[in-house]
């Protein structure tokens, strides 16, 4: 299956600096997407990017699909930012249902 | 937000007995997941749906069974607990067979003593 890292494991900002998040994997894929799970441990879908560049807000992500990586950037941190990031891929299937895979996160503390 | 509840939020048991996890949903979504998460793993795949009474299992499904008799809910069944399965369990949902946009219900913690 494909597997998927993520850095830096841990993060920790003063309010107001931004960061960048990455995530490697190790195969093609059509399905890229970021999530932030909250310290109450709530699970939400910040985006959904395969290829290209989205923005919400201070949030901005890039996939380059062909190197095999998408950043994650977080600009001017608040500390309600604070959790946990992951990525989650899935790759192309030939028929059948497409699972995804998860990395194991970026834990960011933001710090007033 | 998604209309997605998740159902006990938070259970102890003890070693053998059988639990039952419940999710339920009110978006009609097609494709349905459980998932389980632990430390230093992420979040990993233990079975998903696909349809009515249509399921198959993801990377850490030994030991657990789900049903799905209706759209709305997916069962996540401990047949005989183990400590091992202490964990949080979250229940995704998507519309589409490629799980793009997944979202997740509020989890629920268990422990097994």
């Amino acid at each position: 299956g494909i597997q998927v890292e993520q850095s830096p494991p841990d993060l920790i900002l003063q309010e107001g600096a931004n960061s960048t998040l990455r995530c490697n994997f190790s195969d093609s894929v059509n399905n890229l997407q970021w999530f932030h799970q909250n310290p109450w441990g709530q699970l939400i879908n910040l985006f959904y990017i395969p290829s290209g560049t989205k923005q919400n807000g201070r949030l901005s992500a890039t996939t380059v699909a062909t190197e095999r990586y998408s950043l994650l950037y977080i600009s001017s941190s608040q500390t309600t930012d604070s959790g946990v990031y992951f990525c989650a891929v899935g790759g192309y299937v030939s028929g059948g249902y497409q699972k995804v895979t998860f990395g194991t996160g970026t834990k960011l503390q933001v710090i007033p | 937000d998604a209309g997605i509840t998740q159902s006990p939020r938070h259970k102890v048991t003890e070693t053998g007995t059988p639990v039952t996890l419940r999710c339920h949903q009110t978006e009609n979504h097609r494709y349905m997941y459980w998932y389980r998460q632990d430390p230093g793993h992420g979040l990993r795949l233990i079975h998903y749906s696909y349809g009515v009474k249509d399921t198959d299992k993801g990377e850490v499904s030994d030991g657990y069974s789900v049903s799905r008799s209706k759209t709305e809910d997916f069962l996540l069944t401990l047949e005989s607990a183990t400590s091992s399965q202490t964990s949080v369990y979250f229940c995704a949902i998507s519309d589409n067979r490629a799980a793009y946009e997944q979202y997740f219900g509020p989890g629920t913690r268990l422990t097994v003593t």
